[in-house]
């Protein structure tokens, strides 16, 4: 079975502080997807990598940076964290398209819950 | 304009019951795939069922079909025999192309509830 973690379940911080959500994968995929998901908004997407060293934006990227130095592991780092990151970010992974694999679906981690105050 | 529209904030269904939840796509593209997710209180998105484009044949997986009608751009889940483990929130979502992005674009979702 596919296994993507997220290092934690619920998180809460304080405004101005360096927040590191970290994801790790098990299955080799290339991909990896970092979103966040607000009630009535669905799951926007926040950064993703296709590879080792290599990121684009999503579509609401302002205020987070994202590192891949390994291929399993996709971190998501809030630089100065504000009230309105306070969200579910949730973590995803899939292997890279056009190889073959039909339907190529993410799977995703069991998100992490963080509260800025 | 909004490239995956769900329509339906919340659904109730009874026990036994089938349900169909909306979804509806805008893309310009010919190649695209079309996903369902379900996600419980646990927080854990669930891959459901895949549509692709050019699928003659609407998809089915155990309980869970897809009604895709291309010309009216829609792709609606339909749940047979719907059980209480079914009281999700379920996400319509769309991948552009074929290979060239591997990016889903989600919609707002359904909260579906199961009553006995």
């Amino acid at each position: 079975d596919v296994k993507v973690t997220q290092s934690s379940r619920y998180l809460v911080k304080r405004t101005g502080e360096k927040v590191f959500l970290e994801c790790v994968q098990d299955m080799d995929h290339e991909n990896m997807f970092w979103y966040r998901q607000d009630p009535g908004l669905g799951l926007r997407l926040i950064y993703f990598s296709y590879d080792v060293k290599m990121k684009e934006k999503g579509d609401i990227p302002e205020g987070y940076s994202v590192s891949r130095e390994k291929k399993e592991r996709f971190s998501l780092i809030l630089e100065s964290a504000s009230t309105n990151q306070t969200s579910m970010y949730l973590c995803a992974s899939s292997f890279l398209g056009g190889l073959g694999r039909y339907t190529n679906e993410q799977f995703f981690g069991p998100g992490t819950r963080l509260t800025v105050l | 304009a909004q490239k995956i529209t769900q329509t339906q904030p919340g659904m109730f269904v009874q026990e036994k019951e089938a349900v169909t939840l909306d979804c509806t796509y805008d893309t310009s593209d010919p190649s695209y795939g079309l996903f369902w997710y379900k996600q419980p209180s646990s927080g854990e998105m669930i891959f459901l069922i895949y549509q692709g484009s050019y699928d003659q044949q609407n998809a089915t997986e155990g309980r869970y079909s897809l009604n895709f009608q291309k010309a009216r751009k829609s792709a609606n889940l339909v749940i047979s025999a719907s059980q209480l483990g079914d009281s999700a929130m379920y996400f319509c979502a769309m991948r552009e192309g074929l290979g060239d992005t591997d990016k889903l674009i989600f919609g707002t979702g359904t909260r579906l509830q199961v009553f006995p």
